[in-house]
């Protein structure tokens, strides 16, 4: 089945850097892989996502890439700001016959004012 | 406020109970989706319904079993409880079949504890 590793677990940042965490997966037909953000104690929600006919994917400060080929996506955050600390999960599906969003393991980003 | 609601918040029980968690999606979605997150394991996939039917299985024990009502609303039941089910029960729902469609809606969720 599908595996979605992700790394660092955790990563601190002083404010105004960049932010960079990476995942790899197993399956290669997935097709689609987002990226959700999970503030201390509330709900993960999309904060962006890529699908496989597209290498690369921006909104503003965060940015996604893919390798299809290497069979591994990135969320590059720029200008990071105090309000980024929180867990970010990256995620990757097969669509149709499994269905399943598998999610990695998730980044505790830390950013240091 | 995703429109998802999940009940109870928090519960509290004992080894070898069962417990039901519940899960209303947001109007006019019909997909519901279970996930487990504890500390070492991240968001783990367990169970999806999609108007009623199963969709996809990931790894859900046998201990636990789920359904979607008429209504859409969705229940989780895990039995026989073991220290190691303590963890947070997300619930999300999406309007269509497949998840790579748009967003999960996620809820608060439910924080299981067993002692």
């Amino acid at each position: 089945g599908e595996n979605v590793e992700q790394h660092p677990s955790t990563l601190s940042v002083q404010e105004g850097d960049s932010a960079v965490i990476k995942c790899t997966y197993s399956d290669s037909a997935s097709n689609y892989f987002p990226w959700y953000k999970q503030e201390l104690g509330k709900r993960p929600q999309l904060i962006i996502d890529i699908r496989s006919n597209v290498g690369e994917k921006k909104d503003q400060r965060i940015a996604v890439t893919l390798n299809k080929t290497a069979k591994h996506f990135s969320l590059h955050i720029t200008e990071t700001q105090p309000e980024d600390s929180a867990v970010y999960f990256c995620a990757a599906l097969r669509s149709g016959a499994t269905n399943k969003l598998i999610f990695g393991t998730g980044t505790l980003l830390a950013v240091q004012p | 406020d995703s429109g998802v609601t999940q009940t109870p918040k928090h519960l509290i029980t004992a080894t070898g109970q069962r417990v039901t968690l519940r899960c209303s999606p947001r109007s006019g979605d019909l997909s519901v989706y279970w996930y487990q997150q504890s500390l070492d394991q991240g968001l783990q996939f367990l169970i999806q319904y999609y108007n009623g039917e199963e969709r996809a299985k990931g790894n859900i024990l046998e201990r636990f079993s789920a359904q979607q009502f008429p209504d859409l609303h969705s229940e989780l039941n895990l039995s026989s409880l073991e220290l190691g089910d303590s963890a947070l029960y997300f619930c999300a729902s999406s309007v269509a079949p497949d998840a790579n469609t748009g967003e999960l809606f996620f809820g608060e969720g439910s924080r299981l504890t067993v002692l």
